[in-house]
């Protein structure tokens, strides 16, 4: 059974930093692009961010140069770091996997359950 | 960036009755199109990809139609479960990588 567990959540400061992690299983872990993707508060979702199998990194413009993906295949794991919290970052962040191993864009198949992530002094 | 836009916002059905709902692209995305389900407190569960396939385990009374700028999501009759918001997301041009801002489907 295919499995993401996204955790790392929780109150931070404005300025503040965070890193959620992703484990991941059930599936070969190293061969799909992986993604995290945000929901804020009553909103809407949001693409935040994408490393594919290769390890080439894509972020959306509100976190770009803040934000940053990684992975260790090793550990089945996906990160975000997130660095210069802002208070327009509250959300829930999900992680998910790519439906298709061979496609760095496909639509996501597999989510994890979300983990709050709370910006505020 | 390729902006989705969904109609309507929200959508008032009977159970046993069909519901319709449409996303827009600003620019083409061929069938790179796929719709989420999302329940109040869970994550989304992707419905349809390729504009027309169904995910697994998505029942048949869900299909997805459309290609290039226009889409439509008909689900033909509305069972309790199926009262969500649905969300349409294009996967042609990235990044980003753009979802419409959901149509909400309520019961009548």
């Amino acid at each position: 059974e295919i499995q993401v567990l996204d955790s790392g959540g929780g109150l931070v400061q404005p300025g503040g930093s965070l890193r959620l992690s992703c484990a991941a299983s059930g599936f070969t872990f190293s061969s799909y692009a992986m993604s995290w993707v945000r929901q804020a508060p009553g909103m809407g979702l949001e693409w935040v961010s994408t490393i594919t199998g290769r390890g080439d990194t894509y972020y959306a413009g509100s976190v770009k140069g803040r934000f940053t993906i990684s992975r260790d295949n090793s550990k089945n794991t996906l990160y975000l770091q997130m660095n210069s919290l802002r208070a327009e970052d509250t959300a829930v962040y999900y992680c998910a996997k790519g439906i298709d191993y061979r496609l760095d864009s496909s639509p996501f198949s597999s989510w994890g359950q979300g983990t709050l992530v709370t910006v505020s002094s | 960036e390729i902006v989705m836009t969904q109609s309507p916002a929200t959508l008032s059905v009977s159970p046993g009755e069909r519901a319709t709902l449409s996303c827009r692209a600003s620019q083409s995305v061929s069938t790179n199109l796929a719709w989420y389900q999302q329940k109040p407190g869970q994550a989304p569960r992707l419905v349809i990809y390729g504009a027309s396939t169904r995910a697994t385990g998505i029942p048949a009374r869900f299909s997805g139609s459309g290609s290039g700028t226009e889409f439509t999501l008909t689900i033909s009759s509305l069972q309790s479960e199926d009262f969500a918001v649905y969300y349409c997301q294009q996967y042609n041009n990235w990044p980003p990588r753009t979802f419409g801002q959901g149509t909400k489907v309520e019961i009548k």
